[in-house]
C-alpha cells in the first residue's frame, strides 16, 4: 500500500503568487489534516477535513485554505504568498483505528 | 502556542549510550505520540501511548507516560549514529477533533559514532 502521497515535493514562489500543495491519503483514510513547519520549530496544525468536510481550522489567516475531494484527496491553497510562509508543509491522514501517517512534506520557498 | 514542550532542545551522545528525551503538555489527552524527523523531512510515527497507560515498548524505544505531571519520557536505548534526528512528542488533546496534534519543538539528537 502506498503511504501518504504529496505534491509538489519541492517548490519556489515569489512573493504575492499563488500556490496549490496536494496530497493523497492512505487508501481507506477519510480524514487529512495539514501543518505547516518553519525552520527550527515544530508543526502547527493548519486545517482537518473529514468526509470532504472542515472539521478543524488552526491560527492561520484567511489567505489559507484548502479541500477535500470525493477520493478524499485534498489541496492546501495559500494566496498573497508572504515570506513568512516559507515552510515545510506535512500532510497527514488518519483513521479511527489506525492513527495518523504523515507524507514527506512539501518545501515552499517564497523569495 | 504549542501544546508540547521538549526537553532537552539538543542532546549529543556517543553510540552505545541511551538517549533519554522528555516532554511536557498543558492540558488533558486522548493519547500522547513520539516522532521522528530526519532533516526536515517527513515525521516517522514511533509510538504511541494512551492516557490509561503508563509504559510502552517498542524495541529499543521505552516510552513513559505520567498524566498527574503532564509530562512523558522517550528512552532510546543503545543508541546508533542512524538514530540522529530531531524527535517530537504530539498531543492528541481531549477538546481536539480528530487530526489535530498539538506537537513541540523538538530535541535534536546526535549520536557520534
Amino acid at each position: 500500500d502506498a503511504g501518504v502521497t504529496q505534491s509538489p515535493t519541492h517548490l519556489i514562489k515569489t512573493r504575492g503568487q499563488h500556490v496549490t500543495l496536494r496530497c493523497s491519503p492512505i487508501s481507506g483514510h477519510k480524514s487529512v489534516s495539514w501543518y505547516q513547519q518553519v525552520l527550527g520549530q515544530g508543526p502547527q496544525f493548519i486545517f482537518q477535513y473529514y468526509e470532504k468536510e472542515e472539521r478543524g481550522r488552526g491560527n492561520f489567516p484567511d489567505r489559507f485554505s484548502a479541500r477535500q475531494f470525493p477520493n478524499y484527496s485534498s489541496e492546501l491553497n495559500v494566496n498573497a504568498l508572504l515570506l513568512g510562509d516559507s515552510a515545510l508543509y506535512l500532510c497527514a491522514s488518519s483513521h479511527p483505528n489506525y492513527g495518523y501517517t504523515f507524507g514527506s512534506g512539501t518545501r515552499l520557498t517564497v523569495v | 502556542s504549542q501544546q508540547g514542550e521538549e526537553d532537552p532542545q539538543a542532546l549529543s551522545i556517543q553510540e552505545g549510550e541511551n538517549a533519554t528525551m522528555n516532554c511536557s503538555y498543558k492540558t488533558s489527552i486522548n493519547n500522547l505520540q513520539w516522532y521522528r524527523q530526519n532533516s526536515g523531512r517527513g515525521l516517522v510515527h514511533l509510538i504511541l501511548i494512551r492516557s490509561n497507560e503508563r509504559e510502552k515498548h517498542s524495541g529499543r524505544l521505552r516510552v513513559t507516560l505520567d498524566t498527574s505531571k503532564k509530562s512523558s519520557s522517550l528512552l532510546i536505548t543503545a543508541s546508533r549514529a542512524a538514530d540522529t534526528a530531531s524527535y517530537f512528542c504530539a498531543t492528541d488533546s481531549v477538546s481536539s477533533t480528530l487530526g489535530r496534534l498539538y506537537f513541540g519543538r523538538g530535541t535534536q539528537l546526535t549520536v557520534w559514532p
